[in-house]
């Protein structure tokens, strides 16, 4: 079935460092790909998305962009903040399948003064 | 904006109780989802309804059972309640497909159940 893989955290950085966080899918058809944030004791607020091959989705500095190719919808910042403390997920939702999301397993990020 | 509501927000029950969760959905969403989001780990997908049927069914335990009214909300009900069922239950809504731009769902702030 489908299901997506990113990478395990936590991770820990300095302020205004680089941010990768990577995630590969597997899935039939076409999905639409997402990454999810949840600040600590809140819900999922989506923080990006691309619902085709090479769309490239942004928002507040976070960049992530659909490969096809290698399966692929890494999450990019160039410059993160302390505010950006909290756990991100990767997700899929195939239409085929009456739009479920599938998530990855949440990379926790830490981010130091 | 307005948002999905879920209500409660917290809610503690003893074992074998029952508890009923509930979620009203942004306005002009017909569709709901149901995940659980236990300690630690990712949601997961429990069952979703489009326009008051069910559509689609995930993970959910024959013990719990979920349903979509009229004016769209949607109540799930859980039963004989164990201690695993302790998580966070998030209602989501998606808005009605000639509306609909991408596959974005909206999530509630959640329902924290907490079984003793």
């Amino acid at each position: 079935g489908d299901s997506v893989t990113q990478m395990e955290g936590p991770v820990t950085l300095s302020e205004e460092a680089f941010l990768t966080i990577n995630c590969t899918y597997t899935a039939t058809g076409y999905p639409s790909l997402f990454w999810y944030v949840q600040y600590p004791g809140e819900g999922l607020q989506l923080l990006l998305k691309a619902t085709k091959a090479d769309d490239k989705g942004s928002n507040k500095g976070f960049e992530a962009t659909y490969r096809k190719e290698t399966t692929s919808f890494h999450l990019e910042k160039g410059s993160v903040q302390v505010s950006d403390s909290a756990v991100y997920f990767c997700a899929l939702t195939n239409g085929g399948s009456q739009g479920n999301l599938i998530f990855g397993k949440g990379t926790k990020l830490s981010v130091k003064p | 904006a307005a948002g999905v509501i879920q209500s409660p927000r917290h809610l503690i029950k003893e074992k074998r109780e029952t508890a009923t969760l509930k979620c009203y959905p942004i306005p002009r969403h017909d569709t709901v989802y149901w995940y659980q989001q236990g300690p630690g780990q990712d949601p997961q997908f429990l069952i979703s309804f489009y326009e008051k049927m069910q559509s689609d069914k995930g993970s959910i335990p024959d013990r719990f059972s979920a349903q979509q009214f009229s004016d769209y909300h949607s109540e799930l009900n859980m039963s004989s309640l164990e201690l695993g069922d302790s998580a966070l239950y998030f209602c989501a809504s998606r808005p009605t497909r000639r509306d609909r731009a991408g596959d974005e769902q909206f999530f509630g702030p959640g329902t924290r159940l907490t079984v003793l």
